[in-house]
């Protein structure tokens, strides 16, 4: 079946940092990748998203790039804030067939430092 | 700006007890999903309707829980007879022919 690995947190960086956050997926066909961010007391809102092989998704500085050789779906931003704490999803919706529901991964809490 | 709402917000019950969570999606999205999240854990589906027909509840457990859309708007979650392991929050979402699914804020629920 469909799986989504990534890291484990919490990830604690201080401000200005670098991110990443490792995803990797399992699915057959061509899946469509996404990245979720839920801040603390609300819903999970999407923040980018990929449909095919070597699309890259950006939103808000965040960027990642859908590697099919790979199977991944790696969350980048070049300089973290604190408003960027919060928790992160990787999912994944399954090609073709109406039966469309997402598959996310653990999630990574993500605590930037001043 | 539309919004997916639901109703309660929190849910305190006793085991063996019914609870029912309600889901109005965004206007005119005909897709409407039931998602639980389990605290630490990413939400997994529970159920899928199309307007008023279910696609998907192969993750349902249909010994206790319930789901309908009965005029293919809003939805109604049911669990009956509640266990403790059902604590975690219930998430609705909604989308519109196959585009993003918009979530809304959840219910957390509680069972003693």
């Amino acid at each position: 079946g469909n799986s989504v690995t990534q890291m484990e947190g919490p990830v604690t960086l201080s401000e200005e940092a670098f991110l990443t956050i490792n995803c990797t997926y399992t699915a057959t066909g061509y899946p469509s990748l996404f990245w979720y961010v839920q801040y603390p007391g609300e819903g999970l809102q999407l923040l980018l998203k990929a449909t095919k092989a070597d699309d890259k998704g950006s939103n808000k500085g965040f960027e990642a790039t859908y590697r099919k050789e790979t199977t991944s779906f790696h969350l980048e931003k070049g300089s973290v804030q604190v408003s960027d704490s919060a928790v992160y999803f990787c999912a994944l919706k399954a090609s073709g067939g109406g039966a469309d529901g997402l598959t996310f991964g653990k999630g990574t809490h993500l605590i930037i430092q001043p | 700006e539309a919004e997916v709402a639901q109703s309660p917000r929190y849910k305190i019950t006793e085991k063996s007890q019914a609870v029912a969570f309600w889901c109005d999606p965004i206007s005119g999205h005909a897709t409407l999903y039931w998602y639980r999240q389990i605290l630490g854990q990413g939400p997994e589906l529970l159920v899928q309707f199309q307007d008023e027909s279910v696609v998907d509840d192969s993750q349902l457990p249909k010994d206790r829980f319930s789901a309908e859309r009965l005029k293919g708007v809003d939805s109604t979650l049911k669990i009956q007879p509640a266990e403790l392991g059902d604590s975690a929050m219930y998430l609705c979402a909604s989308s519109g022919q196959g585009r993003e699914q918009f979530f809304g804020p959840g219910t957390r629920l509680t069972v003693l």
